[in-house]
């Protein structure tokens, strides 16, 4: 059964700083991995989607990296704001039957401070 | 493009009693999901549809929770009767087809005393 974890739970740093989020997984056969944002009292909000063939994703300020022989994904967040303070949740799909659901971590919560 | 859709997204409702929790999924998207999530864990998949039909619910209380797809647009889902654990957000989510992207509404947030 796959599992992810996600560390830290929690981290708070000032604006301006660019910082890493840690995310692993047990089980290396995944069909993709998936980092979401999720902002209090609302739902998730997709920020980078890799393929299990693919080794990094960037969208502006947020670049992704996969290492599936690992079991590990970052999320580099540069140049961090206010704004990003959010809750970070990493999720993996596996291949066949009842894994190819999505498979979360309990996320890492980010405070910016200004 | 209209997102997902959910109500209520607030209910408080005493323990024994039902509820029934409402997603309309994007236009056009064949995949349906339902996932619970308790506070300060990540969401957990209840039941995923294709169209009106269940791909898994390997998840599911069956016991108390029960969904639906008709007409393989909106869902429902269920609780019957309501447990304090049953405390959380539920999500919905809706992709064009299983494995691809999916979009999650903002939830509907349920509180069982």
């Amino acid at each position: 059964k796959q599992e992810v974890t996600q560390i830290p739970a929690a981290l708070s740093v000032p604006e301006g700083e660019n910082l890493v989020l840690n995310c692993s997984f047990t089980d290396s056969a995944i069909y993709n991995l998936q980092w979401f944002r999720q902002d209090p009292g609302k739902g998730l909000t997709s920020l980078l989607l890799i393929q299990s063939s693919q080794r990094e994703q960037t969208s502006g300020r947020l670049n992704a990296s996969l290492d599936k022989s690992s079991g590990r994904s970052t999320l580099y967040i540069a140049a961090s704001q206010p704004g990003d303070s959010a809750t970070y949740l990493c999720a993996v799909r596996g291949i066949a039957g009842s894994a190819r659901q999505l498979t979360f971590g309990s996320g890492t919560q980010l405070t910016v401070l200004p | 493009e209209a997102g997902v859709a959910q109500s209520p997204r607030y209910k408080i409702i005493e323990k024994r009693q039902s509820v029934a929790f409402w997603c309309n999924p994007i236009s056009g998207h064949a995949t349906l999901y339902w996932y619970q999530q308790i506070l300060g864990q990540g969401p957990k998949l209840l039941i995923q549809f294709q169209n009106n039909g269940v791909v898994d619910d390997s998840q599911l209380p069956k016991d108390r929770f029960s969904a639906e797809r008709l007409k393989g647009v909106d869902s429902t889902l269920k609780i019957q009767p309501a447990k304090l654990e049953d405390s959380a957000v539920y999500l919905c989510a809706s992709s064009s087809l299983d494995g691809y992207e999916q979009y999650f509404g903002p939830g509907t947030r349920l509180t069982v005393t």
